[in-house]
C-alpha cells in the first residue's frame, strides 16, 4: 500500500462547479500536510498548508482528519485556470535522521471546461 | 520568500553521457535538499535526501553509483546521472525546506530539469 494515496482522476467539471479531492495517508507519524498544484511540465507550487482546524484561502478550503488519516481540498466556483494536477504532500518524521521527509501522492488531475 | 534555483532546465544528450544537475538555495541555507524524479503522468518519486557535509540517503531501488549526489555547501547540491541511458529520461526536480532549523515545512522547489537521453 502506498504511503499517500490520491484518486488520479481526471475530474472534469464545468466552470463554476465545486469539486473536492481526498488524500489518505498510512503513516500515523505524519506531522504536516500540504496541497501543491502542478501544471504540465512545471515544478509543484505550494497551494496551501493544511491545519488541524481546517483552513480556507479564498475559493480553496483544506481539511485534515487525523483519526481517519485523510486530508481534503475543496475548490469552489472553479475557474478555467484551476485546471492542473493537485498533489497531496505529507511530511513524515524519520527518527533515525531527526528530520521530516516529504512524501507525495500521485496527484489528482482537474480539468475545468467552459 | 525562499527561492531554489535549478540548472539546467533542459538537457538533451547521447546515451553514455554523464549529466550534472545543480540545485541552489538563493537566499537561505539548506542543510537538507531532496531530489525527485517524475515520469509522465506519475507522481514525484523521492530518489534521495542530500545532506550537507555527509553522504546522501538513497531511497530503496535507487542506485547510488548511478545517481551521484554531492552537497558540498549549505547552498548547493548536485545530482550527477552517470552514463545516462534512454530509460533515465525523466523530469528531475530538487526541493528544500526554507527553514534550516525545521524541516517540517512546505518544500520550495527548483524549476526542474527535463532530461532526454537519445
Amino acid at each position: 500500500r502506498k504511503e499517500v494515496e490520491q484518486d488520479p482522476g481526471p475530474f472534469n467539471v464545468p466552470e463554476g462547479a465545486t469539486v473536492a479531492f481526498n488524500c489518505t495517508y498510512s503513516n500515523s507519524a505524519s506531522q504536516s500536510f500540504f496541497w501543491y498544484r502542478q501544471d504540465c511540465r512545471k515544478e509543484p507550487k505550494l497551494l496551501m498548508s493544511v491545519y488541524s482546524s481546517g483552513n480556507e484561502d479564498g475559493r480553496f478550503t483544506a481539511q485534515l482528519n487525523r483519526a481517519s488519516q485523510y486530508i481534503s481540498l475543496l475548490i469552489r466556483d472553479s475557474k478555467l485556470s484551476d485546471s492542473a494536477t493537485y498533489l497531496c504532500v505529507v511530511n513524515m518524521y524519520v527518527p533515525s535522521g531527526g528530520s521530516y521527509i516529504p512524501t507525495f501522492g500521485r496527484g489528482t488531475s482537474l480539468i475545468v471546461h467552459p | 520568500g525562499a527561492v531554489v534555483s535549478q540548472h539546467p532546465s533542459w538537457v538533451i544528450c547521447k546515451s553514455g553521457t554523464s549529466v550534472k544537475i545543480e540545485c541552489r538555495s538563493l537566499d537561505f541555507q539548506a542543510t537538507t535538499m531532496f531530489w525527485y524524479r517524475q515520469f509522465p503522468k506519475q507522481s514525484l518519486m523521492l530518489m534521495a535526501t542530500s545532506n550537507e557535509g555527509s553522504k546522501a540517503t538513497y531511497e530503496q531501488g535507487v542506485e547510488k553509483d548511478k545517481f551521484l549526489i554531492n552537497h558540498a555547501s549549505l547552498t548547493l547540491s548536485t545530482l550527477t546521472v552517470t552514463s545516462a541511458h534512454p530509460e533515465d529520461s525523466s523530469f528531475y526536480i530538487c526541493s528544500a525546506p526554507p527553514n534550516r532549523a525545521d524541516s517540517n515545512q512546505p518544500q520550495h522547489f527548483g524549476d526542474g530539469t527535463r532530461l532526454s537521453i537519445l
